[in-house]
């Protein structure tokens, strides 16, 4: 079945570690995306991706970066840089259609903690 | 950029009953999106309007957007547990790049059997 994967589900990291959350999809999507989610609030555009070799800047990209070296795979790296990291992370993919808006198909998100 | 704000922000709804939640941009609405969530879990894509006075149904579930308004409403008629999650609004901005979506601050929805 397609869809997309995300990992770990739950992590756990000490403050001033870098750490990297895995997002694949096998839907064949162009565009990927990565969400932060904080309790009572919605979603904010941390990164996202329209081709490969080629990502953009959302509204909070401060403290974290991305690669997208296949198009199947856009990973998330927290650094140490982030100074509030402990969130629920989620990955998305779209069939990219410039000017146009369509579905974004979500993964199951990546809960990150700050010990 | 583009704000959504939903209201309410939270409600507990006896199961029968029916319920709205409104969402309401800042800006034109050029295509509206209606997700679900579980807690802790991803979003399931329910519904995406994108007519002025465009309405949609699913199950139970009826969306409605007003493009004057610029509000998007969800019905649920005869809530069920089922419904219980939290519902979240997305919008396309006209010059969006890809399909990058700006989302409400959500709803959570509690359905007391």
């Amino acid at each position: 079945d397609g869809g997309i994967t995300q990992s770990p589900k739950y992590l756990f990291r000490k403050e001033g570690q870098n750490v990297t959350l895995s997002c694949e999809q096998n839907l064949n999507h162009d565009a990927m995306y990565w969400y932060r989610q904080d309790p009572g609030q919605g979603l904010r555009l941390i990164y996202y991706s329209q081709i490969v070799n080629d990502f953009q800047k959302g509204d909070i990209a401060e403290g974290y970066s991305v690669s997208r070296e296949k198009k199947e795979s856009f990973p998330l790296t927290v650094t140490s840089a982030q100074k509030n990291p402990t969130a629920f992370y989620l990955c998305a993919s779209s069939i990219a259609v410039a000017g146009a808006a369509g579905e974004l198909f979500f993964g199951e998100g990546s809960r990150l903690t700050v010990l | 950029s583009q704000e959504l704000e939903q209201s309410p922000q939270s409600l507990i709804v006896q199961e029968g009953k029916n319920l709205t939640i409104n969402c309401t941009s800042s800006k034109t609405l050029y295509g509206l999106y209606w997700y679900k969530q579980k807690y802790g879990e991803g979003l399931i894509f329910l519904m995406m309007l994108q007519k002025g006075g465009e309405e949609k149904s699913h199950e139970k579930i009826t969306a409605k957007l007003d493009e004057k308004k610029q509000q998007s409403s969800l019905h649920i008629t005869a809530s069920q547990p089922s419904h219980a999650g939290i519902y979240l609004c997305g919008a396309a901005g006209r010059y969006n790049a890809g399909n990058m979506l700006t989302f409400g601050g959500g709803t959570r929805l509690m359905v007391k059997p």
